[in-house]
Parts: C-alpha cells; structure tokens; sequence
C-alpha cells in the first residue's frame, strides 16, 4: 500500500508566489519520483532522486532528496498558472517492479 | 511513436456487466501496469506484468482479472463489474522494473458503474 504521505492535500497561490509540496516515509527509501498530473490528463514523470541529499532543477522548479532517505520536497518558485496540476510522489514498491504513490498535492494558481 | 494508448476512453456499465479495457505501447516496454484513481486516493496499482505471457497482483486486485499474451498489449477485465468500480483507470509502461524507470502513462479510461 501507500507508503509515502504527502502535504498539503491542496494549496492555493496567486501567480508568482512559491510553493512546495513534501513527501514523507517513515522508512528509508530507495529512490523516489516525481510526477504532474494536469486537470483532465494523465501523469507525466518529472524526475528521479537516489542519493542521500540530492538536490536537481528543472528551470523553476527544485527537487530534494533528504540526508535520510526519508523525505523530498518539490519546490517551484514563482509559480506560473501553467504549474496548475496534481504532483505525486512516488516510492518503489516492496516488490521492486512497481511504485507506490503518494496521494498528491493540487495546485491551484490564480492570476 | 503513439506511446501508450487506451481503449475505449469512456464507458458506461450497469452492475453486473463485463468489459475488457485494452491498453497498447509502441516503445517495446517490457513491464506495464493498471492503475485505478478516484479522488483524493492517488493512484493504486490494479495489477501489473514483468514480460510476456506474465502478470502479478497489486494493491487492489479484487474484482479485475488481466492478460498479456503479447509483448504490447496488457488487458484489463471487469467480469461483474460494481458500481465501487467507477473510477477512472491508467495503463502504463516502463523500460524496466518501475521503481528505477520512469513509467509512461497512458490518456486514461473513465468508466462509471451504475
């Protein structure tokens, strides 16, 4: 099942202000990713973290991987209402050949 | 390169019907997936395949049966479906195992059960 919790469920900015969406485990995770899931589409892969403390962009937005393995963060500075969408965390499975996901955060941006 | 299809992309059951959703790749993925979503859940993996000829339970398989006789093709079955089963569902693919690979997606199948 779910093993990753992610906060907030929903946030809400104006255009240009930052947000951030967290994603927990309590045990250590091998790697974990991320996706976008726009209104009305389907998940999209944005990236992959798998060492201890990695930190990647991508333009304006930021990807954490913590010290422990335990949590990441997605970072997006100066929100577009292009971010509009659900972002999923996700972790590898007991199995090893699947993923579970986390049950995202909706972002809302208002111009 | 179509990447992942789905058919149909809408459907509408009465309780007790069956149905079999169809999902294809082109980029000659060895693993793939179904996933349901209902909101606020995220998305649970229905069952999944490692290869050909090959197929595993995952975290909500009760109610769903799959196949996959050919490399590109994986197939959903609801053979009495519920209307606990309206939902809207997601193939995907992936290279190799997902949790190393990213996984592509799928347009997606909204079915609802009445």
């Amino acid at each position: 099942g779910q093993q990753v919790m992610q906060i907030p469920q929903y946030q809400h900015v104006q255009e240009g202000e930052d947000f951030t969406t967290y994603c927990n485990s309590s045990t250590t995770l091998s790697n974990i990713q991320w996706y976008k899931q726009r209104p009305g589409g389907h998940p999209v892969f944005l990236i992959q973290l798998v060492k201890s403390g990695e930190v990647k962009k991508q333009k304006r937005l930021t990807f954490q991987f913590g010290e422990a393995k335990k949590n990441s963060s997605l970072h997006i500075t100066a929100t577009q209402t292009t971010d509009v969408g659900t972002y999923f965390c996700a972790e590898n499975s007991n199995s090893g050949y699947a993923l579970n996901f986390g049950k995202g955060t909706s972002l809302l941006v208002t111009p | 390169n179509a990447g992942v299809t789905q058919t149909p992309k809408f459907r509408v059951l009465k309780t007790g019907q069956s149905m079999t959703l169809l999902c294809a790749q082109d980029m000659n993925h060895e693993y793939m997936y179904w996933y349901r979503q209902d909101p606020g859940m995220g998305l649970r993996l229905i069952h999944y395949s490692v290869g050909e000829g090959t197929t595993a339970k995952g975290e909500v398989p009760d109610g769903y049966n799959v196949s996959r006789l050919k490399k590109q093709n994986f197939l959903l079955g609801l053979e009495s479906a519920a209307p606990s089963q309206t939902s809207v569902y997601f193939c995907a693919s992936s290279f190799s195992a997902a949790g190393y690979n990213e996984q592509f997606f799928g347009p997606g199948t909204r079915l609802t059960v009445l």
